[in-house]
This record gives structure tokens, C-alpha cells and sequence, in this order.
């Protein structure tokens, strides 16, 4: 499974975008990024997915470089209510015959949100 | 309409007690899992199952069993409770991933039991 390394903590203002980055050196090719928010007392959930270049949806954007080694999640306009923990995960994801693949969450990155 | 819902939320009981946490997802998925997160915020995987079969089981001590009636409930029997055992537990839950397929697992959770062994 690829590791992955983010800032353990991260502090914006309110309105500002906000940029965290995943290293993932020994990502695989068949490999996918996923990113997850945790706020307190609430179990992990799903932001955003991708595989290569750009994936946008409405709640965040993921850039990836071509050499897929890196990956940013981005946040725009932050509000006091995305202050939470982000996960970024690698892998395939894929539980199958060929290897019981599963989700490793690191430490994250706790976003704080200053009004 | 909760998708993932776990019961109890909150569990205090005593070191030696034998205790159960509730898993049920209504969104049609097949694969199941359980988490437990310590104080530290480390999420770790501990079991997960996929049309009621266990196919991952990490190393968690054997007082841990979880058990699949049907591929829409996934319970965790904790036997023996110690104090290290006090943790926030996670129930998910994920769509079928076709094998062979560029499988991308989105695994959707519950809210968390919190378990408190004193």
C-alpha cells in the first residue's frame, strides 16, 4: 500500500482557499487518490476522488501532477464549518481475489478555520 | 434516512464484560467494514466483509468477532473488555468492487460507538 505524508495541522481564515497536499512516492498505477473529511464525533466522509490531472466537484477540487507522487485537495472559500480532520488515501481500493486491498487512513490534516 | 447507522452510540461498561455493537446500512452495498480509531485519531481497519464472507481480519485480538446475519448488518461481539479496548469504533460500509475492475473503494461511515471501558 502507498504511504502517504500531509501536514499534521493547517490554520486559514475564513473566505481564504486552502491547499493540502498528500505525498505519495511509491503510488501504484493502478492506484487511485481519495480524500475524506472527519469533523468531531462524526465518522470519516467521502470528498473527492481521482486518478490523474484534475477532478472537480462541489465541495472541493483535487489537482494531480503527472507523476502522480503528490496530490492537492482545495478548498475554496473556506467557512468555520470545514474546520475538521482531511485524510488522503492511495490505493486501488479493490477487494477482490487478486489481494485484500483496504483503505490505510493516516494521521490527516487537522484544518482549523479562523473567523 | 441515516445510510449508515450504528447502536449504541455511547457505551460505558466494565473491565471482564462482554459486550455488542450494532451495524446496519441500508444503501444496497455488499462490503462491510469495522474501524477503530484511538485517542491518538489513528483510524485503523479491523474487519470486512463482503456478502456476509470475512475477507479481511486484521490483528485484533480474538475477543473481537464480528458477525454478518446478512450482507446489510455487520455486529462486533467484544468479549472481555479491557481498558485498551476503549476507543471510538466505526462501522462503514462500500459499493461491490468488481474483480479484475480499476475498483475505486468510497466507503461511507456511521457516526461512531464510543466505547469506554473503565
Amino acid at each position: 500500500l502507498a504511504k502517504t505524508t500531509q501536514p499534521i495541522s493547517m490554520d486559514s481564515y475564513e473566505g481564504q482557499e486552502v491547499n493540502i497536499t498528500c505525498s505519495h512516492n511509491n503510488i501504484a498505477t493502478n492506484d487511485y487518490i481519495t480524500w475524506y473529511q472527519q469533523f468531531p464525533s462524526q465518522g470519516p466522509r467521502f470528498i473527492i476522488q481521482g486518478y490523474k490531472t484534475k477532478v472537480t466537484n462541489e465541495v472541493a477540487s483535487l489537482f494531480i501532477p503527472a507523476d502522480r507522487k503528490s496530490s492537492t485537495l482545495s478548498l475554496p472559500r473556506v467557512s468555520l464549518s470545514d474546520t475538521a480532520v482531511y485524510y488522503c488515501l492511495v490505493g486501488r481500493g479493490m477487494l477482490s481475489n487478486f489481494g485484500n486491498e483496504k483503505l490505510t487512513f493516516g494521521t490527516g490534516t487537522r484544518l482549523t478555520i479562523i473567523p | 434516512d441515516t445510510a449508515v447507522s450504528q447502536t449504541p452510540k455511547y457505551l460505558v461498561t466494565q473491565m471482564g464484560n462482554d459486550k455488542s455493537i450494532k451495524c446496519e446500512q441500508n444503501l444496497g452495498h455488499d462490503t462491510m467494514y469495522w474501524y477503530k480509531q484511538d485517542s491518538k485519531k489513528f483510524l485503523k481497519i479491523m474487519f470486512s466483509y463482503n456478502n456476509k464472507e470475512l475477507i479481511i481480519n486484521e490483528t485484533v485480538p480474538n475477543r473481537f468477532s464480528p458477525k454478518s446475519p446478512d450482507k446489510a448488518h455487520l455486529n462486533l461481539h467484544i468479549n472481555s473488555l479491557e481498558l485498551g479496548d476503549s476507543a471510538v469504533y466505526f462501522c462503514a460500509s462500500s459499493p461491490t468492487v468488481l474483480r479484475g475492475a480499476g475498483g475505486k473503494n468510497i466507503q461511507y461511515f456511521g457516526a461512531g460507538t464510543r466505547l469506554s471501558v473503565l
